[in-house]
């Protein structure tokens, strides 16, 4: 099946910083991904829609500002946190639909805890 | 904000027994999919069932799908210890945007 990656697999920041995490796809284009946050013992929360060539939607409640996203090519989004606070430390997972069978290829996940 | 709701949270079963878990949803779906995640790591697609399809297997797990009560259960046969993990059902919307539900804690003793 089609396979999504994630980088960095895990990191640990100061607070205040910025940290940007990237969301592959390796064999196929996406023009969609999508940014979920997973709390620990919680369901997944979708963030936002990356879009190549446009720009991010965003849920309800998701500061665009804090959160930026960059859909830089068709295999590529990433997710930048800015000043993150420990309350942003989470479970960070895209996903990229592959149209043809409407199944969604999920990356393994960034752990980001903010110190 | 989260589609439904999922049950039971938790289940412990013993191995070579059966496992249901129930999800619930709100709005009109394309398709409604299930998922597995181990501890602390990425999602594992289990099975997808679109909207107008009512039942589906792949290999031990039964996947049923009832519209009119906005409702989808997902049957795990003879479980293994291998087994034991959180499930989580999610529906699809035309777009492909997932609503996840808040999963059922699978484990399966040995």
């Amino acid at each position: 099946g089609a396979v999504v990656s994630q980088h960095p697999s895990w990191v640990i920041c100061k607070s205040g910083t910025s940290v940007k995490i990237e969301c592959r796809s390796l064999d196929f284009q996406a023009t969609t991904m999508f940014w979920y946050r997973q709390f620990p013992k919680q369901s997944l929360m979708l963030m936002a829609t990356s879009n190549e060539g446009s720009k991010a939607t965003y849920e309800q409640g998701v500061e665009k500002d804090k959160f930026l996203i960059n859909h830089a090519s068709l295999t590529l989004s990433t997710l930048t946190v800015t000043s993150a606070h420990p309350e942003d430390s989470s479970f960070y997972i895209c996903s990229a639909p592959f149209w043809l069978d409407y199944e969604q290829y999920f990356g393994p996940g960034t752990r980001l805890t903010v110190t | 904000s989260q589609q439904g709701e999922e049950d039971p949270q938790a289940l412990s079963i013993q191995e070579g027994e059966n496992a249901t878990m129930n999800c619930s949803y709100k709005t009109s779906i394309n398709n409604l999919q299930w998922y597995r995640q181990n501890s602390g790591r990425g999602l594992v697609h289990l099975i997808l069932i679109r909207s107008n399809e009512r039942e589906k297997h792949s290999g031990r797990l039964r996947v049923t799908l009832d519209t009119s009560k906005k409702s989808s259960s997902l049957l795990i046969t003879a479980s293994r210890a291998a087994d034991t993990a959180s499930y989580f059902c999610a529906t699809a919307d035309s777009w492909g945007k997932l609503q996840f539900g808040a999963g059922t804690q699978v484990v399966v003793t040995p």
